[in-house]
């Protein structure tokens, strides 16, 4: 079935290193994927997105890599920061046949803890 | 500009009522999405507005309802209370392309 999960469910790190976090995905017809970052008591925040006629895309301190091939998506965090520390989720949005599917399927998350 | 607004941000209830959780998005975005966010099931889609119809609707049962007005404003409905309805309920919204979501803080719900 489609489904979206995440690698690792927790990932602690040193500030300053840089940190990156896994999803793979199951629905090859997935042409749309985002980050998200989703701090206590808070909503999903948006980091980046990435279609998939892409392979890489940058923001700042932020890079996302998709790979199709092997259906993997990763977020990279360069020069983590305490303020990182956060769940992250990838989600996936698809297309089903005869027309849009306006939603997002979501992994179970990364919690991301910074040590200073 | 003003973010995805959610009211409540908290509530609690008995088992047996119903509620209503109130989403205004973003000025401008046409399409509203609400997910339900619990420790055991992550976040899992309940349904999808645009223009006051619902384009798509998640594996929740006939309890969970919802609806757009002509201002983009989602209400979303919960009938006949559970326990395991205890969950932070999102709601996204978006120009009303397949990009861009955007979500709210949520209203947390607890059934007692």
């Amino acid at each position: 079935g489609e489904s979206v999960g995440l690698h690792l469910p927790t990932l602690s790190v040193q500030e300053g290193d840089n940190s990156i976090i896994n999803c793979a995905y199951s629905n090859s017809a997935s042409d749309y994927f985002i980050w998200y970052k989703q701090e206590s008591g808070k909503g999903p925040q948006f980091i980046i997105d990435i279609r998939s006629n892409m392979d890489k895309r940058q923001g700042q301190r932020v890079t996302v890599l998709l790979n199709k091939t092997v259906k993997h998506l990763s977020l990279q965090i360069a020069a983590t920061q305490p303020g990182d520390s956060a769940v992250y989720f990838c989600a996936e949005n698809s297309e089903s046949s005869g027309g849009s599917n306006y939603k997002l399927t979501f992994g179970k998350g990364t919690l991301l803890t910074v040590n200073p | 500009k003003a973010g995805v607004t959610q009211t409540p941000r908290y509530l609690i209830k008995t088992r047996g009522q119903q509620v209503t959780l109130s989403c205004s998005p973003i000025s401008g975005h046409r399409s509203v999405s609400w997910y339900q966010q619990t420790p055991g099931q992550g976040l899992q889609f309940l349904f999808e507005y645009f223009s006051e119809t619902q384009r798509n609707k998640g594996n929740f049962p006939g309890r969970f309802s919802g609806r757009q007005f002509s201002n983009s404003r989602s209400e979303m409905n919960v009938s006949t209370l559970e326990l395991g309805d205890s969950a932070l309920y999102l709601c996204a919204s978006t120009v009303g392309g397949n990009y861009g979501y955007t979500f709210g803080s949520g209203t947390r719900l607890t059934v007692v």
